[in-house]
């Protein structure tokens, strides 16, 4: 049974501070890794996608990868009370070609 | 921006009777997934479809519920007989190849009633 595990939070951040949200992976076979962002009542949106190990940057986010370690993580620089949301881990591969998601990491960004 | 478009947004139903949830994949996907998700819970993966068939299903895909694709463009899951536990939001997602990103629709809330 692939795990995928999240703190739930909540995450409270300042204002313009960054907001370090962690995923970790059970199955060492896994190879895509996504995050999405989810609203209260809406959908899962995508932000980023990591395939290989290191870092991968999209504006205010920065997506990690740590493939040894089973961790991939995601930092919101800047943080704007907008990104207030929780923030979903998808983790895939392993001989499953199924993204499998975490609990999700609740983002409370305050004035 | 092509999008993932799912019909209703909300359904109310009566135990026992059948519904249908209606997805639009974006037009040039392969992969179609329905997803669902209870009140206060995770994202879990329903059922995943390619090339006209079932490809995956889980343990909570059980008998009583289906998907088809009827058209070129749309995607169903059909439940035969709700339950009281079937109240959830279930999302539609779909994307070009495997390990590519996934987008979803803007769900539809089931209510069982």
């Amino acid at each position: 049974q692939k795990e995928v595990e999240q703190n739930s939070g909540p995450l409270s951040v300042p204002e313009g501070a960054i907001a370090s949200l962690n995923c970790t992976y059970s199955d060492r076979g896994s190879q895509s890794f996504f995050w999405y962002r989810q609203y209260s009542g809406k959908s899962p949106e995508l932000i980023m996608s990591i395939y290989s190990n290191g870092d991968k940057e999209d504006g205010r986010f920065t997506a990690q990868l740590n493939k040894a370690s089973q961790y991939v993580s995601l930092l919101i620089r800047d943080s704007q009370p907008s990104d207030s949301a929780t923030y979903l881990c998808a983790v895939e591969g392993g001989g499953s070609y199924i993204p499998t998601f975490g609990r999700g990491t609740s983002l409370i960004v305050h004035p | 921006e092509p999008e993932v478009t799912q019909t209703p947004s909300h359904q109310v139903t009566q135990m026992g009777q059948e519904v249908i949830l209606r997805c639009v994949p974006i037009s040039n996907h392969l992969y179609f997934y329905w997803y669902r998700q209870i009140l206060g819970q995770k994202v879990e993966f329903l059922v995943s479809f390619y090339n006209n068939e079932i490809s995956e299903k889980s343990e909570i895909f059980d008998d009583q519920f289906s998907v088809e694709r009827p058209d070129g463009s749309n995607f169903t899951l059909k439940i035969r007989s709700t339950k009281l536990e079937d109240s959830a939001m279930y999302f539609c997602a779909s994307r070009t190849g495997l390990v590519t990103e996934a987008f979803f629709g803007q769900g539809t809330r089931l209510t069982v009633v």
